[in-house]
């Protein structure tokens, strides 16, 4: 079964709002990450913030991280129509030692110009 | 963008063909990963390898097979294509330690009719 929930599972905005997006997870995690992917391409490496952060920015980006609720949300300032992809969470099992990431279903975004 | 090359970007073949899929990196990571995912879906894993002559099975059972002969190398090959194969095949690799982000190729989309 899949470690990672985001919600929701698309995401419509005007350019210039800002887009929020949810993760959830089962398991005790070291580190969860954020990927983005535009059609047809990989993934591209977002963010990563650690089971100890509360939040990190990047740009503009901001992720939180709340380990008590298993969740983490991925927030993009004044988004722009280059931020149109589909975003995943990632998350590595913590009580499995070097296991492989686990993605989430995505949340696809369209910003609209 | 990260030195993750994979060929061919687009395949079309009939059904009960051989096929190997390529991923090569230059980064020289130990870790290289191959996912499989449906356009607009989540990443299954279905690969990886943590060096060189090891190689593990990952969470979506698949006809695949691969192989790690050379660090940079991981192919990915289909003994008998069948429709149900047809999807988008990613391969990724990722540096040392537990908080190294992946690094994604642009993908093989693969049809078999």
């Amino acid at each position: 079964s899949q470690q990672g929930e985001e919600d929701p599972q698309a995401l419509s905005i005007q350019e210039g709002e800002n887009a929020t997006m949810n993760c959830s997870y089962k398991t005790s995690i070291n580190n969860l990450q954020w990927y983005r992917q535009n059609s047809g391409r990989g993934l591209v490496h977002l963010i990563l913030i650690r089971s100890n952060e509360r939040e990190k920015h990047s740009g503009r980006l901001r992720v939180t991280l709340d380990t008590s609720k298993k969740s983490s949300s991925l927030l993009i300032t004044a988004s722009r129509a280059a931020d149109t992809a589909s975003y995943f969470c990632a998350t590595d099992a913590r009580r499995r030692t070097g296991t492989p990431l686990v993605f989430g279903k995505g949340t696809r975004l369209s910003v609209i110009a | 963008e990260a030195d993750i090359y994979q060929t061919p970007r687009y395949l079309v073949i009939g059904t009960g063909k051989k096929i190997t899929l390529e991923c090569s990196q230059t980064m020289g990571h130990d870790k290289m990963y191959w996912y499989q995912q449906d356009p607009g879906m989540e990443l299954h894993l279905i690969h990886y390898s943590y060096g060189v002559n090891s190689t593990e099975k990952g969470d979506l059972s698949s006809e695949s097979t691969v192989s790690r002969i050379r660090t940079e190398h991981f192919p990915l090959t289909l003994e008998s294509a069948r429709p149900s194969h047809t999807s988008q095949y990613l391969c990724a690799s990722s540096g040392p330690g537990g908080t190294s982000p992946l690094h994604f190729g642009n993908g093989t989309r693969l049809t078999v009719t």
